[in-house]
């Protein structure tokens, strides 16, 4: 069984550079969720992916964005990066609509922003 | 959502168990009790949840209050990789997507 992966695993972009960063679900999983973590803090929700379609968003501005992919994988955008953009990135993935609750995250990516 | 609050370090000896406190007053009815944990330069991982009953796995065991306004992770034996950082987290049933992480609590074990 594969677990959660990402990619890539450390960037460094500009301020207002856009980025793209990947996560493949474990297999079997249907559901993405994306969190940001910034030094010292836990993860925060960004937004969840179901079936192809945002379920559900933190309290991030829009251009935080993402897509799913239809073999679950997924991709979060990031546009006009500002200095707080750098953090930690993480998916979790799971299985959605059978009762389980685990989500099951990556190691995440590393982004810097100079 | 409702909060939970955790202390902000605890320590232990190895093989010796560690009770980690959450207190969640608000918790509702509908709200399940998920422990995760990160331990260092990895993403968290699950290790525990509950409703209303005190639960068991391979990992931990969890305590929950009568009255459901706090808990208690118990890991048993602690060892050197159970260094982590322990969130403490209410999810509603209707919620299912999302995790609000706190601060946590910082885990050390000393050998």
């Amino acid at each position: 069984e594969t677990g959660v992966t990402q990619s890539p695993t450390h960037l460094i972009k500009t301020r207002g550079q856009q980025v793209t960063l990947r996560c493949s679900s474990q297999s079997g999983h249907n559901t993405v969720s994306w969190y940001q973590q910034a030094l010292g803090q836990g993860p925060q929700f960004i937004f969840q992916y179901y079936r192809e379609e945002e379920n559900g968003r933190g309290n991030f501005p829009p251009r935080f964005s993402g897509l799913q992919f239809p073999n679950y994988s997924s991709e979060l955008n990031v546009n006009a990066l500002e200095l707080d953009d750098s953090a930690l990135y993480l998916c979790a993935s799971s299985l959605s609509g059978t009762g389980s609750y685990e989500q099951y995250f990556g190691p995440g990516t590393r982004l810097t922003v100079t | 959502d409702a909060k939970t609050t955790q202390p902000n370090s605890m320590e232990s000896n190895e093989e010796e168990p560690v009770h980690l406190p959450c207190n969640h007053s608000t918790i509702s009815g509908t709200d399940y009790i998920h422990w995760y944990r990160q331990l260092p330069s990895q993403g968290p991982e699950y290790v525990i949840h509950g409703l209303t009953s005190n639960v068991n796995n391979r990992m931990a065991s969890l305590a929950i209050a009568e009255d459901r306004k706090s808990s208690t992770l118990i890991l048993h034996r602690a060892t050197l990789r159970d260094a982590a950082v322990y969130y403490c987290i209410l999810r509603r049933v209707s919620n299912d997507y999302k995790l609000s992480f706190g601060a946590g609590t910082t885990v050390t074990v000393r050998a």
